[in-house]
């Protein structure tokens, strides 16, 4: 079936560095993909809808600025957490939609732990 | 609009006996809907989805779900826990032009020996 890389899948970093998250299908092209945050114990939060080729749409309360997605091809996004702080600190996890079968496309990655020191 | 409500936080099972995980939905549009697992400190698992075909939805570890349309529901059930099934459970709604999928609260399955 299809999947969702997403990597790294556990990063430390300190803090006021930036961590840069990537998503990848592997075996279909996504032209949307989604970002999400995870908080302990809680459930997935949007953060923002990336399309191909254009600029993501953030969700009220995102710092855009901060939480940077590119989605320059059918098979990649990324998302880079700039000037990271301890409060950052959480699981991101990605999903990836095909536009051929939206219904159907809508896989996961298998998320990334972020630690900020 | 769409929204999804998993009516319980918590479910508490033996090993062994039924697993009945709850999920309601609103959604403008025909939905799909999906389950989902989270192992501790893992990423999310699908174990099944309904997109308007077979009403009755067979899922992978013997899960299933009944898509209920009258009732607005799709809830998850085992007919027997076993202790790895000790995890947390997502109901997750899609559906509309945007096809932006919604997260429930989430349900954690506690298996007892």
């Amino acid at each position: 079936g299809a999947v969702v890389s997403q990597h790294p899948s556990r990063v430390i970093c300190k803090s006021g560095t930036s961590v840069k998250i990537e998503c990848r299908s592997l075996d279909f092209q996504a032209t949307t993909m989604f970002w999400y945050r995870q908080f302990p114990k809680k459930s997935l939060m949007l953060m923002a809808t990336s399309n191909e080729g254009s600029k993501a749409t953030y969700e009220q309360g995102v710092e855009k600025d901060k939480f940077l997605i590119n989605h320059a091809s059918l098979t990649l996004s990324t998302l880079t957490v700039t000037s990271a702080h301890p409060e950052d600190s959480s699981f991101y996890i990605c999903s990836a939609m095909s536009q051929a079968k939206a219904n159907e496309k809508l896989f996961f990655g298998s998320g990334t732990q972020l630690s900020v020191l | 609009a769409q929204s999804v409500t998993q009516l319980d936080s918590h479910v508490s099972v033996s090993e062994g006996t039924p697993v009945l995980l709850r999920c309601n939905y609103s959604s403008s549009y025909s939905p799909s809907l999906f389950w989902y697992v989270q192992h501790p400190n893992k990423g999310l698992q699908l174990l099944l989805k309904y997109t308007s075909a077979a009403t009755l939805v067979k899922g992978i570890n013997g899960f299933e779900a009944e898509f209920k349309k009258s009732e607005t529901s799709f809830h998850l059930t085992k007919p027997s826990a076993h202790m790895s099934d000790a995890a947390e459970y997502f109901c997750v709604v899609s559906g509309g032009g945007s096809y932006i999928p919604t997260f429930g609260r989430g349900t954690s399955l506690i298996v007892h020996p």
